[in-house]
């Protein structure tokens, strides 16, 4: 059973950079593509990234310019940036795996960390 | 960005009870629907994915059906441990997008 964990700060000043980690544990990362997604606080789920173990990757055109997604194999272990953080980007922040079928179908997630952004 | 409008956005119902949600597309998108179950503190779970196919080890009360821009959730018999909250999700087309949520509580 495919396990994943989210770990990274969970507080970052605002202006800063976000900076968080998915452990994969139970499989390996090779040959699936990763996905990060978030839900602010009362509001709904929204896609931010996507990354294959070869280290291709796929933005979400509103986030596109400040995120940063990549892997490490070695670790297996894919990892998030964003970057000039706002308030608005307070949120939980999942990591997920995409199935072996579609890329967009997400089998597994983490449980969710919650970032806040404050000073 | 396709936009998914699921209805209704909360609802209560008894053990037992069937209970359907909608989610609406706002272009075409084929099948490629999901639906997940989360539930608080928890990781989300997919339950249905390309519409109606039936992810392993998902009771065989949830189905799911559509194509196009319409799709429904069904639950045919709710169990207490159903009570959550329910998304739809569209893998048609980056960026992905989710439904608003359907929240599911207890009558």
């Amino acid at each position: 059973q495919v396990q994943l964990q989210e770990s990274g700060p969970g507080l970052v000043k605002p202006s800063e950079t976000l900076s968080l980690t998915c452990t994969i544990s139970g499989g390996s990362i090779s040959s699936f593509y990763w996905s990060w997604i978030r839900q602010p606080p009362g509001k709904g789920l929204e896609w931010i990234a996507y990354v294959y173990y070869s280290g291709s990757t796929n933005y979400n055109p509103s986030l596109k310019s400040r995120v940063t997604i990549s892997v490490d194999t070695s670790k297996n272990h894919f990892s998030l940036k964003l970057s000039s953080v706002t308030a608005a980007d307070t949120a939980v922040y999942y990591c997920a795996k995409g199935s072996g079928s579609n890329v967009g179908d997400f089998d597994y997630w983490g449980q969710g960390t919650l970032v806040t952004v404050s000073s | 960005d396709i936009q998914m409008t699921q209805s209704p956005s909360s609802l209560s119902a008894s053990v037992g009870d069937r209970v359907t949600i909608t989610c609406r597309a706002s272009q075409s998108i084929s099948t490629y629907l999901n639906w997940y179950q989360h539930k608080p503190g928890k990781a989300p779970k997919l339950l249905i994915y390309a519409a109606s196919s039936l992810q392993s080890g998902v009771p065989s009360r949830f189905s799911g059906s559509g194509s196009g821009t319409d799709f429904t959730l069904t639950i045919s018999s709710l169990q207490p441990e159903d009570f959550a909250t329910y998304y739809c999700q569209q893998s048609y087309s980056n960026p992905y997008t989710f439904g608003q949520g359907t929240k599911l509580e207890i009558k």
